[in-house]
């Protein structure tokens, strides 16, 4: 079965320092494309970032950058110099060729002012 | 473009009433996505049309559940019978076909308590 683990159910970090959410997926395929969603308390999934599989590239979108490791199925999100609105419900997302989106069950960001 | 709206944002019922819930997408997207949310949790895939076609459905999803999306742009969620345990987050999301992983962007939701 196809699942995406997101083994940190909590993370917090001093506002304006970095931290990274660990993301790992399993997949038998060599195409596909993995997605990090926000959910601030509250409020609705925001898009962050994407990448597709066949990239080699890291995906970079301002401060959200992710660290794309293929063969070891792993995705992980950095954030740099957080801030307070960074504080969510963070969310990592694999979907396999003509399948449906399959999500971890997310961590929780902690901001600290 | 106005981003996918979701009305109602709140609805409290009573065991045993049925719900609908309505769900209008980004206004060029042809797929429409159903989802249930608990809190703490990821969401849960129920269904998705593409156009007015409903071309999938969660195996977990009970026959109290029916979706529609008749002229291929706004849909409803009927939830019939409502039990305690359908008390959730329930998401809509929309995407267009063949852009980039068909990309899914979500409305606020409407948050269901069954009492």
């Amino acid at each position: 079965a196809q699942t995406v683990t997101q083994s940190q159910p909590e993370m917090s970090v001093q506002e304006a320092e970095t931290v990274t959410l660990s993301c790992t997926y399993d997949t038998s395929e060599s195409d596909y494309y993995l997605f990090w969603y926000k959910q601030p308390p509250s409020r609705q999934m925001i898009l962050v970032i994407r990448q597709e599989a066949y990239k080699q590239q890291n995906a970079t979108e301002n401060r959200f950058s992710v660290n794309f490791q293929k063969a070891a199925k792993s995705f992980s999100l950095k954030i740099s110099d957080s801030q307070l609105g960074d504080a969510a419900m963070y969310f990592c997302a694999h979907v396999p060729p003509n399948y449906q989106l399959i999500w971890g069950a997310g961590t929780k960001l902690i901001i600290k002012p | 473009d106005t981003g996918v709206s979701q009305d109602p944002r709140h609805k409290i019922t009573k065991r045993g009433q049925n719900v609908t819930f309505r769900c209008d997408p980004i206004s060029e997207h042809n797929r429409l996505y159903w989802y249930r949310q608990t809190l703490g949790q990821g969401p849960e895939f129920l269904t998705y049309f593409q156009n007015e076609a409903q071309l999938e459905k969660s195996r977990l999803l009970s026959d109290r559940f029916s979706a529609e999306r008749p002229k291929g742009s706004f849909s409803t969620l009927e939830i019939q019978r409502t039990e305690q345990g359908d008390s959730a987050m329930y998401l809509c999301a929309s995407s267009l076909a063949g852009s980039w992983a068909d990309t899914q962007y979500f409305g606020p939701g409407t948050r269901l308590t069954v009492l």
